[in-house]
């Protein structure tokens, strides 16, 4: 089954504590990206790639990291330095290249603060 | 600074009824308009639009692109319950991303 896997669904995370979010594509495609989403809203670009061992900041990268050093996976760290971490997060992949991005979602991770 | 617009916000309507959903947009570079669906956790794709006037369908969805007046529309006719959901619209811009805008949820009373 091709597909986007996001683990774990739900993550607690403690005060001063770096949590890791992980992203497994086996479509092949080149382009990844994590989103976040708060209740009520749209989707807020975090961080994309768009190939192995390269990766930008998106609109709200502040609190986050992330690595890209194989194709099929993009992890994303939430760090003690982003206060407010509670969200919805959604990652995604394209084929990317320049041609048309269609983004495929994978089912999130609920992230909350103990 | 790339922006995207749904309206209405929330929407609530009866089985068979027919809705249309409204997308405006101002983006730089405008490459392509996408509209998906999200149920409970990930969103499903259902449209890419980029020529105007040129209307896509797939069963009871339809859509259409209207370039010159920065906006897209999203009709489901007969709607179901299966239809409650939110409904995202997100523009490609320059450098292949895409912009959000907040969506529309819909819920299909019985």
């Amino acid at each position: 089954d091709g597909g986007i896997t996001q683990s774990p669904k739900y993550l607690f995370r403690k005060e001063g504590q770096n949590v890791t979010l992980s992203c497994e594509q086996n479509l092949n495609h080149d382009a990844m990206y994590w989103y976040r989403q708060d209740p009520g809203q749209g989707l807020r670009l975090i961080y994309y790639s768009q190939i192995v061992n390269d990766f930008q900041k998106g609109d709200i990268a502040e609190g986050y990291s992330v690595s890209r050093e194989k194709k099929e996976s993009f992890p994303l760290t939430v760090t003690s330095a982003q206060k407010n971490p509670t969200a919805f997060y959604l990652c995604a992949s394209s084929i990317g290249g320049g041609l048309q991005n269609i983004q495929y979602f994978g089912a999130g991770t609920r992230l909350s603060v103990l | 600074e790339d922006k995207v617009v749904q309206s209405p916000l929330s929407l609530v309507v009866h089985e068979g009824d027919t809705v249309t959903l409204n997308c405006s947009y101002e983006v730089t570079n405008f490459r392509s308009l996408l509209w998906y669906k999200q149920e409970k956790k990930a969103p499903t794709f259902l449209f890419m639009l980029t020529s105007s006037g040129i209307e896509k369908k797939s069963g009871r969805l339809s859509s259409i692109l209207d370039k010159k007046e920065l906006f897209s529309i999203l009709n489901i006719t007969a709607t179901q319950t299966g239809d409650s959901a939110v409904y995202l619209c997100a523009v490609e811009g320059a450098g292949n991303m895409l912009t959000f805008g907040g969506g529309t949820r819909l819920m299909v009373k019985p």
